[in-house]
């Protein structure tokens, strides 16, 4: 079973800009959740998709948004780049349930390094 | 809304050493989860802790629950260097939110 992939793998971007991440899960994954990490912050949750609907969303201001296809494939975009948010954007993916509680696992993808000058 | 605090942050230990890595977290947790992340890569996941008492092992690893004491730990039994990496824990609450630690990054010395 193919895993989680995530493009692109790194991108540069000044500020200002906007960036658009992509995301598939694994077959038959319903669920998609993305997280940021840095270094001073550590791993933090940004949302969660299921079924092309926001089922959770972390502390991130409204420049931090996402969506999700009836694939269940999806993607995050960041308007108006910052110099801190430079970091690697982890998607994760599971079954996911319809109701909230059941998650087993999550599986990450490899990543998209983003670095923002 | 959960805190979850690992430590040490930083563990150097011999081969052939035991140690333990410990994960606390503030409030009721639905489950427990281990990963692990190798330098420049992602996350790959090694245990779930679903209910109080709850041990899992794989290998030298050995990852247990306590939710009365909210309190879980990584046990590495006679280190090997292929086990240097960053191992963080992560909470489940309520939400389905995971919350992370801070991580744990352990050099294994020969």
């Amino acid at each position: 079973k193919a895993g989680v992939t995530q493009t692109p793998r790194y991108l540069i971007k000044t500020r200002g800009q906007q960036v658009t991440l992509s995301c598939s899960p694994i077959s038959g994954h319903r669920s998609v959740s993305w997280y940021q990490q840095t270094p001073g912050q550590g791993l933090q949750f940004l949302f969660e998709y299921f079924s092309e609907t926001q089922r959770n969303k972390g502390n991130f201001p409204g420049r931090f948004s996402g969506r999700q296809f009836s694939n269940s494939r999806s993607e995050m975009n960041v308007s108006t780049l910052e110099l801190g948010d430079s970091a690697l954007y982890l998607c994760a993916s599971s079954g996911g349930t319809s109701g909230g509680r059941g998650w087993e696992t999550q599986y990450f993808g490899p990543g998209t390094r983003l670095l923002v000058l | 809304e959960l805190k979850v605090e690992q430590n040490p942050l930083f563990l150097s230990m011999q081969e052939g050493k035991n140690y333990t890595i410990y994960c606390n977290y503030s409030t009721t947790s639905d489950r427990l989860y281990w990963y692990r992340q190798d330098p420049g890569k992602s996350l790959e996941s090694l245990f779930v802790l679903l209910s109080n008492g709850a041990v899992k092992q794989e290998g030298r690893l050995m990852a247990s629950l306590d939710t009365k004491a909210r309190l879980s730990t990584l046990h590495i039994t006679a280190a090997v260097h292929d086990l240097s990496a960053t191992y963080f824990c992560a909470g489940l609450f309520g939400n389905e939110k995971l919350t992370f630690g801070t991580g744990t990054r352990l050099t294994i010395i020969p």
